[in-house]
């Protein structure tokens, strides 16, 4: 099985701080991995797929990058819409799914 | 607009059954394999099962193999998830998610769109 280590587990930071999360896989998965956003009582939001590619509708200031077994997720500048546990996901061992432990962000 | 409903939480005691839902709206249900995913309190998301477009294959993951059921009733466009034998670890609220892509090569590179989720809470 592929496991997915997020760190840090909780960030504490203040409004337009550049954040980075980072996601590293237990073996090789190309450039399959997504980042979802979430918020308490919401549904999982898409931010980044394919590593890199940027969902439609999301803001620019998020930005993903990485192949192989690492991975990052940087938002630019934190607004305060921002403040959401962000969890990585791999996709590579398709059909069988995993997601990182999650990233906790909150405002300093 | 594209939309997943899910329904049928609720509280239950240990070792008993429940079936929740999936409504979806908005997108051609039939030509996407779909998933559920789970979130228990104070933990993270973790993948429980999946279905082909067609219901033709199904994954699970293996804390829920042999007891929950995934499956879907494309006249409906209504997806399911039988849950047998329930666990009080198995308590968290539960979305339903599509692949991006359809058909039977689908190699999917995200999870969307979700739904919004419904609570189980396994409880004596």
């Amino acid at each position: 099985d592929i496991q997915l280590t997020q760190s840090p587990s909780f960030l504490s930071a203040s409004v337009e701080d550049r954040v980075t999360i980072t996601c590293r896989a237990s073996q090789d998965i190309g450039s399959y991995l997504a980042w979802y956003q979430h918020k308490p009582g919401k549904a999982p939001k898409l931010l980044i797929y394919a590593a890199s590619t940027l969902q439609s509708g999301v803001p620019s200031r998020f930005s993903g990058s990485g192949s192989g077994t690492e991975f990052t997720l940087t938002i630019s500048s934190l607004q305060p819409d921002d403040f959401a546990t962000y969890y990585c996901q791999q996709l590579n061992s398709y059909p069988l799914l995993t997601f990182g432990g999650g990233t906790k962000v909150e405002i300093k | 607009q594209v939309q997943l409903v899910e329904s049928g939480g609720g509280v239950v005691q240990p070792g008993r059954s429940l079936r929740l839902s999936c409504a979806a709206s908005g997108f051609t249900f039939s030509g996407y394999g779909m998933h559920w995913v789970r979130q228990a309190p104070g933990k993270g998301l973790e993948w429980v099962a999946v279905i082909w477009y067609d219901g033709s294959e199904k994954y699970y993951a293996d804390s829920v193999k042999g007891r929950f059921t995934i499956s879907r009733d494309n006249s409906r466009n209504t997806l399911y998830l039988q849950m047998n034998s329930l666990r009080v670890e198995d308590t968290a609220v539960y979305y339903c998610a599509s692949n991006d892509c359809s058909g039977g090569s689908c190699y999917p590179k995200r999870l969307d769109p979700w739904g919004q989720g419904t609570l189980v809470t396994v409880s004596s």
